[in-house]
């Protein structure tokens, strides 16, 4: 059963804040939201999670609602390396693995 | 930053040969894991190692075996190579966070092509 829902696909162009969303409306209290992404040809990249409050880090910002049922990760000034497919991904505390689904598939363009 | 190798970007088997996927980390992480990625399948977990000489089968272990004697390296086994295991192979490794899970760290992967 697919805990998030990303759509498939969007644009952004270069140097723009490129805003990614994703919807978890059954995520639960212990359930942590992580992003990760995946250049082509390379393993998936850790890039930032967070349980209730707003996070960020030197790639990028995730904001999550008040009732955590969506959250948006933020690339401040995307690049044309920035292009991938990014995952949305709820993970309980006591979860050992990660359950990737389909993601979204972020093209930046010139 | 956490490093996570593995040993061969490409591999070419023939089927029935045993083949070994050999993983290392270098930042003391407890738990290893073994994916593979297929178009239209995503990632799926095929093992998991939380010390050394401990497994747990994940969702696909069939037709796979693990080795971990070191707690940085972790080995995936093929027995018998099909070509249905023709696929992407990851590696990754995370730190034991207890309650709170630290994130997963992933190698670049080795393509497997089984003929």
């Amino acid at each position: 059963d697919a805990k998030t829902t990303q759509p498939p696909s969007m644009d952004c162009a270069e140097g723009r804040a490129a805003n990614l969303p994703c919807n978890h409306s059954t995520i639960s209290g212990n359930e942590y939201v992580y992003w990760y992404r995946q250049i082509h040809s390379q393993g998936p990249q850790y890039i930032i999670h967070g349980l209730k409050n707003n996070e960020t880090n030197e790639m990028a910002s995730l904001i999550i609602t008040e009732d955590r049922k969506s959250s948006t990760l933020i690339l401040p000034h995307a690049t044309l390396r920035d292009t991938a497919v990014y995952y949305c991904i709820v993970r309980g505390s006591n979860d050992y693995k990660l359950s990737f689904g389909a993601g979204t598939t972020v093209t930046v363009r010139a | 930053d956490v490093k996570v190798t593995q040993s061969s970007r490409y591999l070419v088997k023939r089927t029935g040969e045993k083949v070994f996927l050999e993983c290392v980390q270098d930042m003391d992480h407890e738990n290893m894991f073994w994916y593979r990625q297929d178009p239209g399948l995503g990632l799926r977990l095929i093992y998991f190692s939380y010390d050394v000489k401990m497994k747990e089968k994940g969702d696909i272990p069939e037709g796979y075996s693990v080795s971990r004697e070191k707690k940085e390296r972790f080995s995936l086994i093929l027995e018998s190579a099909s070509t249905n295991q023709t696929s992407m192979y990851l590696c990754a490794s995370s730190s034991y966070g207890g309650r709170y899970n630290s994130p997963l760290h992933f190698g670049n992967g080795t393509r497997l092509t089984v003929t």
